[in-house]
């Protein structure tokens, strides 16, 4: 089974301040690298697929890039805001039809 | 609107009780799975499906059964429920080529007593 880390496992930021959380997975039979943006009682949603190595996408003040040599990837918040408070999700997908999903990094926005 | 729905979002069983928690989506995708989420885990993945008739174990197969006899049903099967399968379920479906992004249907919490 694949292990893919999240760092850290959670954090508490204020209003205003950018951030940035980690996401490590083997580099061996890489595919695609999937973040999701999980609010509580509510359904994991997508934010990102990203596929090739040196990758960057970017969805309002959250952005995210990849490294498939090294296998990370980082996802950045800028300017939080507390509607960014939720639990966000890195997946890895091997070549091959499973995804394996890290623990999560728990993201608190103060006001 | 493209969605998956799961029921019962809500169930509280008891051991042994056979129960089956339903999915499905409306978007017409090859590729569907079912995961459950404990504390301090990530989503582990129960059993897939790469079309009708077509499953396979994910992770965390042991006391689980699905079956997939149309393209937009995949239900999950507990023969006998144990406590050590309380827990928060999601079903998730997406398109069969390419990096297609995974939805998630809204959870189904289940409770073993």
């Amino acid at each position: 089974i694949l292990n893919v880390e999240q760092s850290p496992q959670s954090l508490h930021v204020q209003e205003g301040d950018s951030t940035n959380f980690t996401c490590s997975f083997p580099s061996s039979n890489f595919y695609a690298l999937h973040w999701y943006r999980w609010e509580t009682a509510k359904s994991p949603e997508a934010l990102f697929v990203m596929t090739l190595n040196g990758d960057e996408k970017k969805k309002g003040r959250i952005s995210a890039t990849l490294n498939t040599k090294e296998g990370y990837s980082y996802l950045y918040i800028k300017g939080s805001q507390p509607e960014d408070s939720a639990t966000y999700l890195c997946a890895q997908r091997p070549y091959g039809q499973n995804f394996v999903f890290g623990p999560g990094t728990r993201l608190s926005v103060l006001p | 609107e493209a969605q998956v729905t799961q029921n019962p979002r809500y169930l509280i069983t008891v051991t042994g009780k056979k129960l089956t928690v339903t999915c499905s989506q409306n978007m017409n995708h090859e590729y569907m799975s079912w995961y459950r989420q404990d504390p301090g885990l990530g989503l582990r993945q129960i059993y897939y499906s790469m079309n009708v008739e077509v499953t396979d174990k994910g992770d965390v197969p042991e006391g689980y059964k699905v079956s997939r006899k149309e393209k937009r049903n995949f239900p999950l099967i507990l023969e006998s429920p144990s406590p050590n399968q309380t827990s928060l379920y999601f079903c998730a479906s997406r398109g069969s080529q390419g990096a297609y992004e995974q939805y998630f249907g809204p959870g189904t919490r289940l409770t073993v007593t």
